[in-house]
């Protein structure tokens, strides 16, 4: 199985700050990386997909990119709205489809 | 608009079944491969069962195999878990979530998540 690893696991910027966040594969994946944005009591809900993607109404704020084992996803300028839980995904090779553990945004 | 609601979690005791129903509306059912998922309480997320369109292919992670079935019923345009044998570790938020299909194709497989219901709770505990 591929392993997702993320980080940090949480952080805390100022609104304004440009704000990244790492995941890397146990593997290579090509671009088959996916992120999410989970909202507290909320279901997640697509950011990005196959690295560099945006999904449909998201802001352009949000972008990804990368290839092989590393990703990141970079948020340009925080907002207050973008305090969430982030995770990536790979959908390389399947199944097991897996997670990232997550990297929890906070304000500053 | 995609809507995807989950329905049929509750509280169960260890070694109890439930099933869980997803109900899809706004989109072509019939044309998607769909998953499950869950997230057990202050954790991430987990993928549990993906099922392919005319149940062309039916995929579980190990942690499940054997004790969980998915299926789905496209002419109610419903997908369904039923778990059995459950134990405390099964305790979590339940999620049915679409899948786009490769380049947005449906019936092809992308393996990721473009829709998501907004979860059925499950605690399983004596």
């Amino acid at each position: 199985d591929i392993q997702m690893t993320q980080s940090p696991s949480s952080l805390s910027a100022s609104v304004g700050d440009r704000v990244t966040i790492t995941c890397r594969a146990s593997q290579s994946i090509d671009t088959f990386l996916n992120w999410y944005q989970q909202k507290p009591g909320k279901a997640p809900q697509l950011l990005i997909y196959t690295a560099s993607n945006l999904q449909t109404g998201v802001p352009s704020r949000f972008s990804g990119s990368g290839s092989g084992t590393d990703f990141t996803l970079t948020i340009t300028s925080l907002q207050p709205e973008d305090v969430a839980t982030y995770f990536c995904q790979q959908s390389s090779i399947t199944p097991p489809l897996t997670f990232g553990g997550g990297t929890k945004v906070a304000i500053k | 608009e995609v809507q995807l609601v989950e329905s049929g979690g509750g509280l169960v005791k260890p070694g109890g079944s439930l099933r869980l129903s997803c109900a899809a509306s706004g989109f072509r059912f019939s044309d998607f491969n769909m998953h499950w998922l869950r997230q057990a309480p202050g954790k991430g997320l987990e993928w549990l069962s993906s099922i392919g369109i005319s149940n062309t292919y039916i995929y579980y992670a190990d942690s499940v195999k054997g004790r969980f079935t998915v299926s789905r019923d496209d002419a109610k345009n419903s997908l369904y878990l039923q778990m059995n044998s459950l134990s405390a570790e099964d305790t979590a938020v339940y999620y049915c979530a679409r899948d786009p299909g490769f380049r947005g194709m449906p019936g092809t497989r992308a393996d990721y998540f473009d829709n998501w219901g907004q979860g059925t709770p499950v605690t399983v505990s004596s």
